[in-house]
């Protein structure tokens, strides 16, 4: 199986702040990547998929890059809102994967 | 409006089958391009894919799990069901039932990513 590998595991920051998250795949998967955050005691919900893309009513200040083995997760300005812990998930193999996660606390 | 609902037990002894269902409402498991999968998450723990089942009937499971996972669909009833062989307490975790992306012509050839979730059930293997 394709290994996901994210870091941070824990991020710091407060409101306003940049923050980036990176995830690294054993193996070149293309552009197929997602983002996912969720929230103590909720199911994940999507980001980001094909690296990039946001669906309908993400907000813009996330944003995804990165192609083939390296990949990363922008908040140009976090809101409160926004603490909470981060997957990626590779889906270029039929056995998707994901990281282990980033959590991103207050400061 | 997209939903799902995972029921079952909250309770398995070791040893015991597991059996999830997944009732879903919003979209048809009989449309080309739709596909379903389960996914868990040990408490505490990162989240980890057990099996997808397509519109079409095929089927793909996880590599370590492969041997003890069966997963199925109802379409009359918007039903999908995961069954899990031989339980053990590290199989504690929340179960999720999740619908995967509509790629359109931009698909990848392995795998989606998941687009709506259930709100997860959590089952507890002990004796």
């Amino acid at each position: 199986d394709i290994q996901m590998t994210q870091s941070p595991s824990t991020l710091s920051a407060s409101v306003g702040d940049r923050v980036t998250i990176t995830c690294r795949a054993s193996q070149n998967i293309n552009r197929w990547l997602a983002w996912y955050q969720q929230k103590p005691g909720k199911a994940p919900n999507v980001i980001i998929y094909k690296a990039s893309t946001l669906p309908g009513g993400v907000p813009s200040r996330f944003s995804g890059g990165g192609s083939g083995t390296e990949f990363t997760l922008t908040i140009s300005s976090l809101q409160p809102d926004d603490f909470a812990t981060y997957y990626c998930q590779q889906y270029y193999a039929r056995s998707t994967t994901f990281g282990q996660g980033t959590k991103l606390e207050i400061e | 409006q997209v939903t799902l609902k995972e029921s079952g037990p909250a309770l398995v002894k070791p040893t015991q089958t597991l059996t999830l269902t997944c009732d879903f409402s919003g979209f048809s498991l009989s449309t080309s391009g739709m596909r379903m999968s389960w996914i868990r998450q040990p408490p505490g723990k990162a989240l980890e894919w057990l099996a997808r089942i397509d519109w079409d009937g095929d089927e793909f499971y996880s590599t370590s799990l492969q041997t003890r996972l069966t997963i199925a669909k109802d379409i009359s009833k918007n039903q999908v069901f995961l069954t899990m062989t031989n339980v053990d307490p590290v199989d504690t975790a929340t179960y999720y039932c999740v619908r995967m992306g509509l790629c359109g012509s931009d698909c990848s050839s392995g795998a989606l990513w998941f687009d709506s979730w259930g709100q997860g059930i959590l089952v507890t293997v002990s004796s």
